[in-house]
């Protein structure tokens, strides 16, 4: 089945620096969504693209996706350490009523 | 608004024990259910969903089982636990196909 796979897995970066996350997936899709998990918390949904668009922001957000490679990155501009949290990616297939699947997740520390 | 409940918040069960978690939805009809598990530090293995009541599908073959008795409630059981078992497991809804997840607040599973 197909997977978004984060890379890196961890980063630390101080407060106001920016933070780019990347997901890279295997298979052709409806959209792609970015979720953040606080530890020991579930995972809220931050932003869905779809698979005709590029680049997308919400806030201090900004996501792209490249469909040629089968890649996207999640942008977090002028970090605070309330973003400290884990990013995942999940994928939604082109083909009909399967469930998203999740990446492994970037745990991202920023430093105060 | 829409709601999702999810309980216990925690858990310590001895091997081979029965084990029920619930989850249940406010706010909203014929919600696509899932359940996920976490293991410490890593992504989120899909375990079942469900589209309406009496369907769940199964993704991986194990030791637990998921029922759908009423539109807005899902539950996840096992006649007999393993120490494998343990994690954190998820709850989430969608609305349909191509919709972002809403995930309660999830339940850390501990087997001893």
């Amino acid at each position: 089945s197909q997977q978004g796979e984060e890379d890196p897995q961890a980063l630390s970066i101080q407060e106001g620096e920016n933070a780019t996350m990347n997901c890279s997936y295997k298979t052709s899709i409806n959209n792609l969504q970015w979720y953040r998990q606080n530890s020991g918390r579930g995972l809220v949904h931050l932003i869905l693209i779809r698979s005709n668009e590029r680049e997308k922001h919400s806030g201090r957000l900004r996501v792209t996706l490249d469909t040629s490679k089968k890649s996207s990155s999640l942008l977090i501009t002028a970090s605070r350490a309330a973003d400290t949290a884990s990013y995942f990616c999940a994928t939604d297939a082109l083909r009909g009523n399967t469930p998203l699947v999740f990446g492994k997740g970037t745990r991202l520390s920023v430093i105060a | 608004s829409q709601t999702i409940h999810q309980w216990p918040a925690t858990l310590v069960q001895p091997v081979g024990s029965p084990l029920s978690l619930e989850c249940t939805v406010e706010g909203t009809s014929n919600p696509n259910l899932y359940w996920y598990r976490q293991a410490a530090g890593r992504g989120l293995q899909l375990l079942f969903y469900s589209v309406g009541i009496g369907q769940i599908s199964s993704e991986v073959p194990q030791n637990l089982s998921a029922s759908r008795p009423q539109d807005r409630q899902f539950i996840l059981s096992s006649k007999k636990l393993l120490l494998s078992d343990s994690g954190f497991y998820l709850c989430a809804w969608t609305g349909g196909q191509g919709s972002p997840l809403h995930f309660g607040n999830g339940t850390r599973l501990t087997v001893t």
